[in-house]
């Protein structure tokens, strides 16, 4: 069972440039979300999906772009790449609102 | 706003001593309080779900406790495998539309 899927681990971009960070997941789960994290400031909701279709921002929405086709997939798009973007991005997934949620292994983006 | 503070921000500890962690929190309407830990260069890892005042869980060294306005994770003659950063989450019924509000972590150390 292979859970939450996370690619690629590590990136780096030049400023302007646009990515797509890959997520997906084997457990059925309605809801999938993205958090960045960064040194002193937790993990943040960037934008989060309850089901295939439906999509929403979260705290830190600016800069970001989500889809959800599947149920099993939830990729961010950075649209033009910014040093403010350089973090740790998590994907994570979980079957309801106020359930527990499980997360990926991480991508790390470097933006110089 | 849906707001999770956590204590001390960095705990060290001599292997076989008993300690505790904080998180108090404020949430519109309590669906759940959860527990990770995270390890450096991994993604959080799911510990305890809490969902009314009162209720407690335990696995191995670890135990869980909730009241109204905040959460205790109870350390019991740690070891130091048990090193790692420890995160605490609340999901309400309020602005927050379910998804996990994180604190910033308490970075446990245990020494030998």
């Amino acid at each position: 069972n292979a859970g939450v899927t996370q690619t690629p681990k590590f990136q780096v971009l030049k400023t302007g440039q646009s990515m797509t960070l890959q997520c997906a997941q084997d457990m059925n789960h309605e809801y999938m979300s993205w958090y960045r994290q960064d040194p002193g400031m937790g993990l943040r909701l960037i934008h989060y999906s309850v089901g295939a279709g439906i999509t929403d921002q979260g705290e830190v929405p600016n800069g970001y772009n989500v889809s959800r086709s599947t149920t099993e997939d939830f990729p961010l798009r950075l649209l033009s790449a910014a040093p403010s973007q350089t973090s740790v991005y998590f994907c994570a997934s979980s079957f309801g609102a106020g359930t527990e949620a499980f997360f990926g292994q991480g991508t790390r983006l470097t933006v110089v | 706003e849906d707001q999770v503070t956590q204590s001390p921000e960095a705990l060290r500890l001599q292997e076989g001593e008993s300690s505790s962690l904080n998180c108090s929190y404020t949430v519109s309407g309590l669906r759940g309080l959860f527990w990770y830990r995270q390890d450096p260069g991994k993604g959080p890892e799911f510990l305890f779900t809490l969902y009314s005042a009162g209720e407690e869980k335990e696995k191995e060294r670890l135990k869980a406790t909730l009241t109204k306005k905040e959460s205790f994770l109870h350390i019991t003659a740690p070891k130091p495998e048990d090193s790692a950063t420890y995160l605490c989450a609340v999901s309400g019924y309020g602005g927050s539309q379910g998804n996990l509000i994180f604190g910033k972590g308490t970075k446990l150390s245990v020494k030998p």
